[in-house]
């Protein structure tokens, strides 16, 4: 196992710019969460991949996008940036997923 | 409807001394897990702990132990023998089983200082 991993760690962007945001997931596993995490506050579930689908989604715009691919890595995509984006963005996986979560470090978002 | 509180911001504690972080939940959903996280500054998410809510036994690991309160729906962290090194925000997060996508909820998380 070589854990999550995400990159980049630190971003920075203008608004109205577009955004993709990559994660390695555990070899595996078969799901893939992205969480949102303003600064001060908890992280908010965007939307969960399983095996290349999405299965579930929070309460965010469609401009929020993501895709998995089958050698376990996925993206998250933002388009149009707004400066409330600002935010840490982790990605988790998990073998199944009613199994726990492996988190990965985020990527640190700034929208200027 | 907030699922998941944590009304204490930040705490304080003294190294070798306990620490219990308060976490008060809500659902329908007679299925469910319970997690609790650390979050040191570098930004990762450390899964501490899980209690589910069939389990008749209150969730031991290491230094960490859940105090379950079903009835009370509060599933409180405590923390023995703190070290400095516990110094970090915790998330108490909630899964619902009953839901397709097994989303966490997350409280809004609880800093811990460690002092020396």
């Amino acid at each position: 196992e070589t854990g999550v991993t995400q990159s980049p760690t630190h971003l920075i962007k203008t608004r109205g710019q577009q955004v993709t945001l990559r994660c390695s997931s555990q070899s595996g596993h078969n799901t893939v969460s992205w969480y949102q995490q303003a600064l001060g506050q908890g992280p908010q579930f965007i939307f969960q991949y399983y095996r290349e689908e999405e299965n579930g989604r929070g309460n965010f715009p469609p401009r929020f996008s993501g895709l998995q691919f089958p050698n376990y890595s996925s993206e998250l995509n933002v388009n149009a940036l707004e400066l409330d984006d600002s935010a840490l963005y982790l990605c988790a996986s998990s073998l199944e997923a009613e199994d726990g979560y492996t988190f990965g470090s985020g990527t640190r978002l700034t929208v200027v | 409807a907030q699922k998941i509180t944590q009304t204490q911001p930040g705490m304080f504690v003294q190294e070798k001394e306990a620490v219990t972080l308060d976490c008060t939940y809500d659902t329908s959903d007679p299925s469910y897990g319970l997690f609790w996280y650390k979050q040191p500054s570098s930004g990762e998410m450390i899964f501490l702990i899980y209690q589910g809510s069939y389990d008749q036994q209150n969730a031991t690991e290491g230094r960490y132990s859940l105090n379950f309160q079903k009835a009370r729906k509060s599933a409180n962290l405590v923390i023995s023998a703190s070290q400095l090194g516990d110094s970090a925000m915790y998330f108490c997060a909630m899964r619902e089983l009953g839901s397709n996508d097994y989303k966490l909820s997350f409280g809004a998380g609880t800093t811990v200082t460690v002092r020396a």
